[in-house]
């Protein structure tokens, strides 16, 4: 069975704070995505990755960045945590090519900042 | 225009109501599309495809008109455990991978 895991799936962190939420996927997709979820803004690409060390900004990229080291992992960063940065966070990945286009999310991670 | 355009709803029913609703999209170019549910405070899962001229499964059933670029979800005889977040998205054309997703349709069943 298909997995995107995202190991953090709760936390709480201060104002300032560096935050690493990390996400496995043990499908070899080459495309994993950050999304984050509000309430009535449905989902929002923060960054994509279309290979190992390939990143491209999504629509709101400004306080996050990404790692891509190995291709079953993918990070997301905020640099400096901030109260507006408070969401769930989802990450997904998705094949290239003919086999198909669906994608496959994680279980998320909420994220409050305090 | 958004790529993908959705009713946010919510469409609030009675078990065992018909309930339908669509998605409008821009892209004339898609062939496909995919159907996904989102449950309170869950990630989205694929619930159907769409190719071609629809798709079927159980109660659920997906169509697709070209002609005015929307595809529709019908649910017949709702389940208390329908209520979910619906999501559509278009299949990944001209070599684009970014999924572009609806905001989603709310559905609420009631007893």
């Amino acid at each position: 069975d298909v997995k995107v895991t995202q190991s953090s799936r709760y936390l709480v962190k201060r104002t300032g704070e560096k935050v690493f939420l990390e996400c496995v996927q043990d499908m070899d997709h080459e495309n994993m995505f950050w999304y984050r979820q509000d309430p009535g803004l449905g989902l929002r690409l923060i960054y994509f990755s279309y290979d190992v060390k390939m990143k491209e900004k999504g629509d709101i990229p400004e306080g996050y960045s990404v790692s891509r080291e190995k291709k079953e992992r993918f990070s997301l960063i905020l640099e400096s945590a901030s109260t507006n940065q408070t969401s769930m966070y989802l990450c997904a990945s998705s094949p290239t090519g003919t086999g198909g286009n669906t994608i496959y999310f994680g279980e998320g991670s909420w994220l409050t900042v305090v | 225009r958004k790529e993908v355009e959705q009713d946010p709803g919510p469409f609030n029913v009675p078990e065992g109501a018909t309930v339908a609703f669509n998605c409008t999209y821009s892209n004339s170019a898609s062939q496909s599309f995919f159907w996904y549910r989102q449950d309170c405070r869950k990630e989205p899962k694929l619930l159907m495809s769409v190719y071609s001229s629809g798709n079927e499964d159980g109660r659920f059933t997906a169509q697709l008109n070209r002609a005015s670029q929307y595809i529709s979800l019908l649910i017949r005889d709702s389940k208390l455990s329908d209520s979910a977040t619906y999501l559509c998205v278009p299949e990944l054309s001209g070599g684009s991978y970014i999924p572009t997703f609806g905001r989603g349709t709310s559905l609420i069943v009631h007893p």
